[in-house]
């Protein structure tokens, strides 16, 4: 595809569900980010690929947050026992992985944990 | 901690005006800035960047402005039409990111600019 693709768009999660984000990045691209952000907030970082190595996943909020890019292209934020806190737009962008970085956003996943 | 902070939440301008969103930050290892733009529903948009070796980027109606001393930049927008309303967000980097982590941005809570017709 011509831009950085997520599913599903909207998801809704019982307190204590698991649920699996997926980003679909530019074709060709090295780097892959997810950010999270919450309601009137800007992104957070949460995790940095490149191809499928996980170098930076120090923004993660716990342990009960996954990422992983098994093949180098397509990635998966997965998220065990959903709480109310976790509800927020998740937003996965992709790059060249170069000095002069340009990252291209996805539409994001909405994610409500009632 | 707000490494980086966009005081206004909102600013209205009349269409053909200039729009200056504003920005400051308090992490002295920032070396780069860039400014996205977000439409509702979207992800945000790669608008315009500066390097912390420079004091002025301009992109045709879009000029960024760094005053590394203060510690602000500014984004103005001359003239402003009805198809600039949307969020604009501020981010920062540290060229020490980690790695090769150019990425690894932190973001400003953004300012919802409208232009009026």
């Amino acid at each position: 595809g011509a831009g950085v693709s997520q599913s599903p768009r909207y998801k809704v999660a019982k307190r204590g569900q698991d649920v699996a984000l997926r980003c679909d990045p530019i074709s060709g691209h090295v780097s892959l980010f997810w950010y999270q952000q919450a309601l009137g907030q800007g992104p957070e970082f949460l995790t940095y690929f490149q191809n499928e190595a996980q170098l930076d996943k120090s923004g993660l909020p716990s342990d009960r947050f996954f990422a992983e890019r098994p093949e180098g292209s397509v990635s998966t934020l997965k998220i065990q026992r959903t709480q109310q806190e976790d509800s927020a737009v998740y937003l996965c962008a992709s790059g060249q992985g170069n000095s002069n970085e340009k990252l291209f956003f996805g539409s994001g996943t909405q994610l409500s944990v009632l | 901690d707000q490494q980086v902070k966009q005081n206004s939440p909102s600013l209205s301008v009349q269409e053909g005006r200039i729009s200056i969103l504003n920005c400051d930050y308090t992490n002295s290892m920032f070396d780069y800035f860039l400014w996205y733009k977000k439409y509702p529903a979207e992800g945000p948009t790669f608008l315009i960047s500066i390097s912390s070796i420079k004091d002025k980027n301009e992109d045709g109606r879009f000029t960024v402005f760094l005053n590394k001393s203060a510690k602000h930049l500014s984004l103005h927008i001359v003239p402003s039409q009805p198809g600039d309303s949307a969020v604009y967000f501020c981010a920062a980097r540290s060229s020490n990111a980690g790695g090769t982590s150019y990425g690894k941005l932190t973001f400003g809570q953004g300012t919802i600019l409208t232009v009026h017709p």
